[in-house]
């Protein structure tokens, strides 16, 4: 079974510091990864994604994630958080051999970033 | 493109009444999804479908619901009757059939059963 686990509800960060959100995952075979956003009151929007090669993914608005096989996490990093970053932000997984099947997310955790 | 397209996107009913939310996926995608978020359980999968044809619907809490999708453009989640422990917001989400493709929300339903 899949399954991902986000392991803090909440992240406070000052700005200008560097961020860091965790995930570890758990699923059958290789993983594909995603983080997504959420704003007040929106749907989800697309970060970033994993599918293979360099461990380290780089997405939208500054943001990466590194990929780490033998620890089965996918930490979501950014090097200098703004104001703007504070929003929840979910970690998913779906398995390679799970074509067009389930995306299971994460709790979600909100990052919180103080000027 | 609009984008995934829900209505309504907020609905106050009474307990007992018919709830039905609306999804207009993305055009072009094969794969459509219902979801449901609360405080307490986070996001739930709660049924998807590939081609119009439902693929897993072990995430649909009971009988109380039901889904469709009658073509490709059109995804109705149906609650009936609705209780107040339904009160959550639904989002749909579609994405071309595959395993790496991106998921594409919809802004939501907000459902508050009274």
């Amino acid at each position: 079974a899949q399954s991902v686990a986000q392991p803090e509800d909440q992240v406070n960060v000052a700005e200008g510091n560097p961020l860091t959100v965790k995930c570890t995952y758990s699923v059958s075979g290789n993983p594909y990864l995603f983080w997504y956003v959420q704003y007040p009151n929106r749907g989800l929007q697309f970060l970033l994604k994993y599918i293979t090669g360099d461990n380290l993914v780089k997405g939208s608005y500054g943001f990466e994630a590194e990929f780490n096989k033998s620890q089965t996490s996918f930490h979501l990093k950014k090097p200098s958080a703004l104001v703007s970053d504070s929003a929840l932000y979910f970690c998913a997984v779906r398995g390679v051999y799970n074509q067009g099947g389930k995306l299971i997310f994460g709790q979600g955790t909100e990052l919180s970033v103080k000027p | 493109d609009a984008g995934v397209i829900q209505s309504p996107r907020h609905e106050v009913t009474e307990m007992g009444q018919e709830v039905t939310l609306r999804c207009k996926p993305i055009s072009g995608h094969n794969s459509l999804f219902w979801y449901r978020q609360t405080m307490m359980r986070g996001l739930e999968l709660l049924i998807y479908f590939n081609n119009n044809v439902p693929i897993d619907d072990s995430g649909m809490p009971e009988d109380r619901f039901s889904a469709k999708m009658p073509n490709a453009s059109f995804s109705t989640l149906k609650i009936q009757p609705s209780e107040p422990r339904d009160s959550a917001v639904y989002f749909c989400a579609s994405s071309p059939v595959s395993g790496a493709n991106v998921l594409t929300f919809g802004a939501g339903s907000r459902l508050t059963v009274l």
